[in-house]
This record gives C-alpha cells, structure tokens and sequence, in this order.
C-alpha cells in the first residue's frame, strides 16, 4: 500500500503562472517532508522541506504547505518558468534512532509551456 | 565539493550474472542509502548504512541483494544473480548526522540504469 501519494502523474502549465503539486500520505507517523525535483538522466535534487512544526515554509518562487489534519501537503511554484520542467517527487519520513529514510510518491511530471 | 558519485552510469547484463554498483557518498556524511526505481515507479528505500553499520535494510527484496560499507566509505550494492525484475534506476544517496548538523537533507547520486536481459 502506497504511503505517499500523488495523484496526478501529469500537470501543464503557461509560463509565468503558478504551478501547484499534490501530495498525500497516510502514515502519522510521518513529522519531516521535503520535495524532490528530477531531470531525466540525474539523480534527484532536493526543493524544499518542511517539519510538522510548521504549516508554511518559503523558499524564492517556491512555496510548500502542509495540511496535517487532512495529511496533505502542496507544493506551489510561482511564477512558474520552462526551467521547471522536471518529475517531482514527494518524499516523507519519520524520525526513527538514527536517520532517516524517505518514503517517495511516484512523481508528478510538470511541463511549463512558454 | 564533489557530490554522491554512482558507477558505472548504465549496466547491461543477462539474467542469472552478477552485477555490482558502487557508490561515493560526499566526503563526512556517515549516512549513505540505497534507493530504487523501476519502471518509472516511486523511488523506493533499499537500505540505509550509518558509517559502515546496516540501520536498517528493511527494503532488500531478498537475498540475491547484498550490500557492503567497508570502512564506511564508499558502498556496492552486488546483484548475484540478477534476474529480469532487478532492471531499473539504483540510486544512491548521502546526508549528514541529522542530529548534530540538524540537517536531514539527503542528497542523491545520479544513479546507476541497470537493464537485465
């Protein structure tokens, strides 16, 4: 069973809009959560992060939001350039002893349309 | 700073050979991990080494998998023997001491394609 969703495998949009990507997880345990970003042939880099502590973090254009009662977060990028074209994967975990290991979502791929 | 180094960058090889990957983590992190991806999927967590200990590998599909960190280095992941379902991206990646750096960052290799035959 899937631990960390994201629902639409696709999303396109007109440069200079925003771009919002979903996540989902069902685990509770879960008190850490980052977004990855992928290009084809490279590993994946990390975006942005955000602890449970918190309900917003910033970075630049990019902007994630954790919803813990309802176990959803988005990523918002904003505006949106040809740049951003990559998968983007959620990712998730929970603070065990020592380290930690992610759980990821199956991507989104977004396409930014100039 | 050099960055987690994976070799080779593509393997190709037929059912039933070995096949081993290495990974360089970035120089101090004790954390290194071993992910993979096949078909396009969700990345998925093999196991993950602090310096040169097994935390956890709870995500070994099984024994043909064997994975080293000698002297908490670099890592290899063996393949003995590989079988068509093993075919995917094999992704490495390292952080630092999450608890003295407060960082929890890891940071990914660009993978190692392994195609079995």
């Amino acid at each position: 069973d899937q631990q960390v969703k994201q629902n639409s495998p696709s999303l396109s949009v007109q440069e200079g809009r925003i771009s919002i990507l979903n996540c989902d997880y069902t685990n509770s345990m879960f008190d850490y959560f980052l977004w990855y970003k992928k290009y084809p042939a490279e590993g994946p880099t990390f975006l942005i992060s955000i602890s449970s502590i918190k309900d917003k973090n910033e970075d630049g254009r990019f902007t994630v939001f954790l919803n813990k009662s309802a176990k959803h977060l988005s990523l918002h990028i904003v505006p949106s350039q040809p740049g951003d074209s990559a998968v983007y994967f959620c990712a998730a975990s929970a603070r065990d002893n020592y380290g930690q290991n992610f759980v990821f979502g199956p991507g989104t791929r977004l396409s930014v349309l100039p | 700073e050099a960055g987690v180094t994976q070799f080779p960058s593509h393997s190709v090889i037929e059912k039933g050979q070995t096949v081993t990957l290495r990974c360089d983590p970035i120089s101090g992190h004790d954390n290194l991990y071993w992910y993979r991806r096949v078909m396009g999927k969700e990345i998925k967590f093999l196991l993950h080494f602090v310096k040169e200990s097994k935390q956890d590998e709870s995500g070994m599909p099984n024994n043909r998998f064997l994975a080293e960190r000698t002297g908490g280095t670099y890592s290899t992941l063996k393949v003995q023997p590989a079988e068509l379902e093993d075919s995917g991206v094999y992704f490495c990646a390292s952080s630092q001491d999450p608890w003295t750096s407060g960082y929890n960052e890891q940071f990914f290799g660009p993978g190692t394609r392994l195609t079995v035959l």
